[in-house]
C-alpha cells in the first residue's frame, strides 16, 4: 500500500495564479481533509470529506476549492494564490471519522510570490 | 474556546537520556487524545490514542498518560536515540455529535549525540 500521497512535492506560484494540489489514498478510506501547518501555529482544517460526492469546510476555507468524485482522490484547488497562502499543505485519510487515526500525506511546500 | 497547549515548546537532550513532554487541554466534550510524531518535511504519524478511561499506554519506549480530571497528558520518551529527534503533536477529538480534532502546535525535540 502506497498509503496517502500527495503531488507535487514542492511549488512556487506568482501571485493570481491558480493551482492544483493532488491527494490520492489506496487505503478505502472514507474520510478525507486537507490542512496547512505554518510556523508557531498547529495544523489547521481547510476542506474536508466524509465520503465520495460530500465535502464541507474546515476552519480556513476561503481560497481554496474541493471536490470528492471518487473514494481514493481529494484535489485542493487554489483559486487565486495570494501570498498568504505560503504554508505547507497536509493531506490526511481517516477510516471514519475525524478521531479515527488520521494517515498523513508526506506534505507539499508552497511559496506564492 | 476548546484549546491544546504543549510544553516546552522546544527541548534539547542527549542521547539515552529520558524526557517528558506536556499536553494541556480545554476541549470539551473529550472524545480521545492522539500523540503523533512528525519528522522534519514528513507527514504527522501516529504513536498513541487515549481514550477517557486509560491512564497509561505505552508504545515501544513511547508511554502515554492522560489524567482526564486535570486535563493533562504526557508523553515520555525513554532512553532516546537520534531518529527520536522530531515534532511531537498532542491532538485531541472533540465530539459534539461531530468530531472536531483540536492540534496542538507542538513540542520541538533535538537529540544530541
Amino acid at each position: 500500500n502506497a498509503g496517502v500521497t500527495q503531488t507535487p512535492k514542492f511549488q512556487v506560484l506568482k501571485t493570481g495564479q491558480s493551482m492544483t494540489l493532488q491527494c490520492a489514498q489506496d487505503m478505502n478510506h472514507e474520510y478525507m481533509s486537507w490542512y496547512r501547518q505554518d510556523p508557531g501555529m498547529g495544523l489547521r482544517l481547510i476542506h474536508y470529506s466524509v465520503g465520495a460526492g460530500i465535502t464541507d469546510q474546515g476552519e480556513v476555507p476561503n481560497g481554496y476549492n474541493v471536490s470528492r468524485s471518487t473514494t481514493e482522490d481529494f484535489p485542493l484547488r487554489l483559486l487565486s494564490a495570494a501570498p498568504s497562502q505560503t504554508s505547507v499543505y497536509f493531506c490526511a485519510s481517516s477510516r471514519g471519522l475525524a478521531g479515527d487515526e488520521q494517515f498523513f500525506g508526506p506534505g507539499t511546500r508552497l511559496t506564492v510570490l | 474556546k476548546n484549546q491544546v497547549e504543549q510544553s516546552p515548546q522546544s527541548l534539547i537532550i542527549l542521547e539515552g537520556k529520558n524526557c517528558t513532554l506536556q499536553c494541556n487541554y480545554t476541549v470539551s466534550p473529550f472524545s480521545n487524545l492522539r500523540w503523533y510524531k512528525q519528522d522534519t518535511g514528513r507527514g504527522p504519524v501516529s504513536l498513541t490514542i487515549m481514550t477517557f478511561s486509560e491512564n497509561t499506554k505505552s508504545n515501544g519506549r513511547y508511554t502515554a498518560t492522560l489524567d482526564a480530571d486535570t486535563k493533562q497528558s504526557s508523553l515520555h520518551i525513554t532512553a532516546s536515540q537520534l531518529s527520536d529527534s522530531a515534532s511531537y503533536i498532542c491532538v485531541v477529538t472533540s465530539n459534539t455529535g461531530f468530531q472536531k480534532l483540536v492540534f496542538g502546535t507542538g513540542t520541538r525535540l533535538l537529540v544530541s549525540p
